[in-house]
């Protein structure tokens, strides 16, 4: 069974630093993987996705997710962090049966 | 073009009691699917809908849940009786079927069962 393991349950950063979200998926091939965003009182929002070709995916809002399949890793990165980028981030993978598996999620809190 | 709304945003009741909540997918998209978040754990996913079949309801939890699609447009997702365990937010996503990997979603629906 496929799953997705989020291991960094709140991050705080300061606005303007960098920001990488850390994902490990286990699946027994490459699986389709997305990141979301989920904004206070919004639906969750597709940041971008991967499922072939280059291994760095580039998404909305600045961000870019980097697939590594020795380390079954789809981290999501921001060179530089805005205040409206405060939300909870999940990491999801696919095995292209459109059932989508999630992780626990990854709440970000950014400082001034 | 609207996005997948639910209704009610949130819901509580008394456990044995009954809930019906709603998603509506954006128009065209044959793909529905209801997930849940319960709180502290992942978003897992219920089941998922093509037109008004059920494609996929393997993450049904129990009976007492049941989910309809009539007409292949919006859709039902009703629990009967209500029981504690069943709290949570409730999504609801559709998707095309060509590009059926973006998936939007709705704002959810927060159930809480006392």
């Amino acid at each position: 069974a496929q799953s997705v393991t989020q291991p960094d349950i709140h991050i705080t950063v300061s606005e303007g630093a960098s920001l990488e979200l850390r994902c490990n998926y286990s699946y027994g091939a490459t699986p389709y993987l997305f990141w979301y965003v989920q904004s206070p009182g919004q639906g969750l929002q597709l940041l971008l996705k991967y499922f072939s070709g280059d291994t760095l995916v580039q998404g909305i809002k600045g961000f870019e997710a980097e697939f590594k399949r020795s380390q079954s890793s789809f981290n999501l990165r921001k060179p530089s962090v805005h205040w409206s980028d405060a939300a909870e981030y999940f990491c999801a993978c696919s095995g292209g049966y459109q059932k989508v598996t999630f992780g626990i999620g990854t709440k970000l809190q950014v400082i001034p | 073009e609207a996005g997948v709304t639910q209704f009610p945003s949130h819901s509580v009741i008394e456990k044995g009691q009954t809930v019906t909540l709603r998603c509506d997918p954006i128009s065209g998209h044959d793909n529905l699917y209801w997930y849940r978040r319960v709180m502290g754990k992942e978003i897992k996913f219920l089941l998922h809908f093509v037109k008004e079949s059920k494609q996929d309801e393997s993450g049904m939890p129990n009976n007492r849940f049941l989910a309809e699609r009539t007409g292949g447009t919006y859709s039902t997702l009703k629990v009967q009786p209500a029981e504690l365990e069943d709290s949570g937010v409730y999504f609801c996503a559709s998707s095309q079927d060509r590009g059926w990997e973006t998936q939007y979603f709705g704002p959810g629906t927060r159930l809480l069962v006392l």
